[in-house]
């Protein structure tokens, strides 16, 4: 079956950096994405990666393994506003969300 | 970004209403989205239009109409609901329909069935 997974709530300190992972079982690939969404409000877009390796974005970055099924949305000198969920998508045939992770950033 | 927008906002309706969504993209993107979001439930995709054609019905129950007079507009006409389609719906655009396309949501509108 199709399935995403990634932790439910995290919680990390102003300033600090956090990793927030994603694994898939899809019955096939073709990229996965990273949204941001703060409570309240639509989806936007963070990342695209298809191809392995680390794309890096300002302070946010995106790793991903198609051989792992494994993908990680990085987070550096977090601050107040990245308070957030934060979705994981992997597109096959079509677009598959998981839950979302909600981060919790201490002062 | 305002490129995707929808109304209302907020939506309360009986279980006899019939009430329609809306949702405008001034993008000039090709391919049209409609999401359902519960609360602690993953964002479910109901509907996918490229170019006004209907590609993409994921078993969603007939209540649920969608309609796309043309690429910059797309309705979801409710019917009959029941308190379980209680939700946020989001309406979502891309350029094309396939790839790494980046899907621009709508704010959304909020629902509650009563």
């Amino acid at each position: 079956g199709q399935n995403i997974d990634q932790p439910t709530e995290m919680t990390a300190t102003e300033g600090a950096i956090v990793q927030i992972n994603c694994t898939y079982q899809t019955s096939g690939f073709n990229g996965l994405f990273w949204y941001q969404q703060h409570a309240g409000e639509a989806p936007t877009f963070l990342s695209y990666n298809v191809l392995d390796g680390l794309e890096e974005k300002g302070r946010f970055s995106s790793f991903l393994s198609r051989s792992k099924g494994y993908s990680y949305l990085l987070l550096k000198e977090l601050q107040m506003k990245d308070s957030a969920s934060y979705l994981c998508a992997v597109r096959d045939d079509k677009i598959i969300f998981g839950k979302g992770t909600r981060l919790h950033i201490l002062p | 970004e305002t490129g995707v927008t929808q109304t209302p906002r907020h939506l309360v309706m009986g279980m006899t209403n019939k009430k329609s969504l809306k949702c405008e993209q001034h993008l000039g993107h090709n391919a049209m989205y409609w999401y359902k979001q519960s609360a602690k439930k993953p964002l479910e995709l109901m509907f996918v239009y490229s170019l006004e054609e209907r590609v993409e019905n994921n078993s969603v129950p007939s209540r649920f109409s969608p309609e796309c007079p043309n690429s910059s507009h797309l309705f979801l006409h409710l019917h009959t609901l029941q308190p379980e389609d209680s939700a946020l719906y989001l309406c979502a655009s891309s350029q094309e329909l396939m790839g790494g396309e980046t899907q621009y949501f709508g704010p959304g509108t909020r629902l509650l069935v009563l």
